[in-house]
């Protein structure tokens, strides 16, 4: 799997969108951009996914780069529900196995 | 269930003790994967089933490790002679088919071994 990279930590206002940055400057064709987060004493969970085109869900939105180096992942209206750490991971398919590196903790303050 | 289940939430074991770790998954779902979190790391592959079938063991650190899915649903994480190393959150994921990546983890058993 690609290596990424994430800042270690960020902070974000309440009610503003959270802007999430992650550099893949080695990703190959066939690894897709997903995204999970972990709330504090919980499992992590599944936010969104994509290969070159930008995506959006009813929790965020992915914008890719079109050299597909480096990707940003949009809260667009964070709420201290989404304080958590999030990992941004490149992962080729057909291999089961996500690799998880340390995430970026992102705090929202009130 | 909604989710996938995990018991016991806490566990605390004496060194050398073995341990068994439950993971109920999501019902109808195909892959299974068992991952350990140290404290302030990410998560990292134990192992994987696809059904009953265990398809990939090559995260489980030792021998000590052991891990089941016999009728392609719940699994056990066994753990043999516990070691203070051992340690860690367990947490396990389920996924509908094997080519979707957007697994469904637990909320983990927290082992402790003292």
């Amino acid at each position: 799997d690609a290596k990424t990279t994430q800042p270690t930590s960020m902070d974000c206002a309440e009610g503003r969108a959270a802007n999430l940055p992650c550099n893949h400057s080695t990703i190959s064709g066939n690894e897709y951009v997903y995204w999970y987060r972990q709330i504090h004493s919980q499992g992590p969970q599944y936010i969104i996914h994509g290969l070159k085109n930008n995506e959006t869900n009813e929790m965020a939105s992915l914008i890719i780069t079109e050299d597909r180096k480096s990707s940003t992942l949009i809260l667009p209206h964070a709420t201290l529900r989404d304080t958590a750490v999030y990992y941004c991971i490149a992962h080729p398919f057909g291999n089961e196995k996500l690799t998880f590196g340390t995430g970026t903790r992102l705090t929202i303050i009130p | 269930g909604a989710g996938v289940s995990q018991s016991p939430r806490y566990k605390v074991a004496k060194r050398g003790q073995d341990v068994a770790l439950r993971c109920d998954p999501i019902s109808g779902h195909v892959s299974l994967f068992w991952y350990q979190q140290a404290l302030g790391q990410g998560p990292e592959f134990l192992t994987y089933f696809q059904n009953e079938a265990q398809l990939d063991k090559s995260g489980l650190p030792s021998d000590r490790f052991f891990a089941e899915r016999p009728e392609g649903s719940v699994s056990t994480l066994k753990i043999q002679r516990t070691q203070q190393e051992d340690s860690a959150v367990y947490l396990c994921a389920s996924s509908l088919s094997a080519d979707w990546y957007g697994y469904t983890f637990g909320s983990g058993t927290r082992l402790t071994v003292v």
